[in-house]
């Protein structure tokens, strides 16, 4: 079975402009969250879907959104890039609720010049 | 928010010694995640624990929730240890899905 894919591997793009990321969850999993992971540091919570509905959101500016789709894959979207928003973007997907090991995708890895 | 807390950050060992890794959290949970992440960012859930002590292979994971600390060792470790350590808990502490993590501990087991 296919693991979290994600899409695109690599990303460049340049300030003010506007990102879309996107993640499709392991077959059967209906809960994504996606993560921000800044070099030399651990991920940060962005926000986290499950049954297309957001469920909860980790401390990030409005210009971060996210939606999830009645096939459960997911995008999360960046508007009005910083530099500050290079990082590894990380999906995560799990089969539903409640406390359950989380499965990661390899990420996006974007950059902002 | 719950807050973690990793010690050692960067750890460097030989190939055969036992390693230890601790993570502390301020805010009282239902579950604790272990996982790894080697260079280029894939991250693999090692363990999920909510209590006492869980054993895959070499690695051992345990939580004493009382006092909000987890440990994970690695018995035996080989070069192939060599990643980051992930200790991560429920991001508002109390059983929602997003997590948070802590800052990791670099791993380098040397032959």
């Amino acid at each position: 079975d296919a693991g979290v894919t994600q899409s695109p591997t690599h990303l460049i793009k340049t300030r003010g402009q506007h990102v879309t990321l996107r993640c499709s969850p392991i077959s059967g999993h209906k809960s994504v969250s996606w993560y921000q992971q800044v070099l030399g540091q651990g991920p940060q919570f962005i926000f986290q879907y499950y049954e297309k509905e957001e469920r909860g959101r980790g401390n990030f500016p409005d210009r971060f959104s996210a939606r999830q789709f009645p096939n459960y894959s997911s995008e999360l979207n960046v508007n009005a890039l910083l530099l500050g928003d290079s990082a590894l973007y990380l999906c995560a997907s799990s089969p539903g609720t409640g406390n359950q090991p989380q499965h990661f995708g390899d990420g996006t890895r974007l950059s902002i010049l | 928010k719950n807050e973690v807390e990793q010690s050692p950050q960067n750890l460097t060992a030989q190939e055969g010694e036992f390693i230890t890794i601790n993570c502390s959290y301020s805010v009282g949970i239902s579950a604790l995640h272990w996982l790894q992440q080697h260079p280029g960012g894939g991250i693999v859930s090692l363990f999920m624990l909510s209590s006492g002590k869980k054993k895959h292979g070499r690695l051992i994971a345990t939580i004493n929730i009382q006092e909000k600390h987890s440990s994970l060792h690695i018995t035996a470790s080989h070069p192939r240890d060599s990643a980051v350590y992930i200790c991560a808990v429920p991001h508002l502490g109390g059983g929602a899905d997003g997590l948070t993590f802590g800052k990791g501990t670099h791993l380098i087991i040397q032959p």
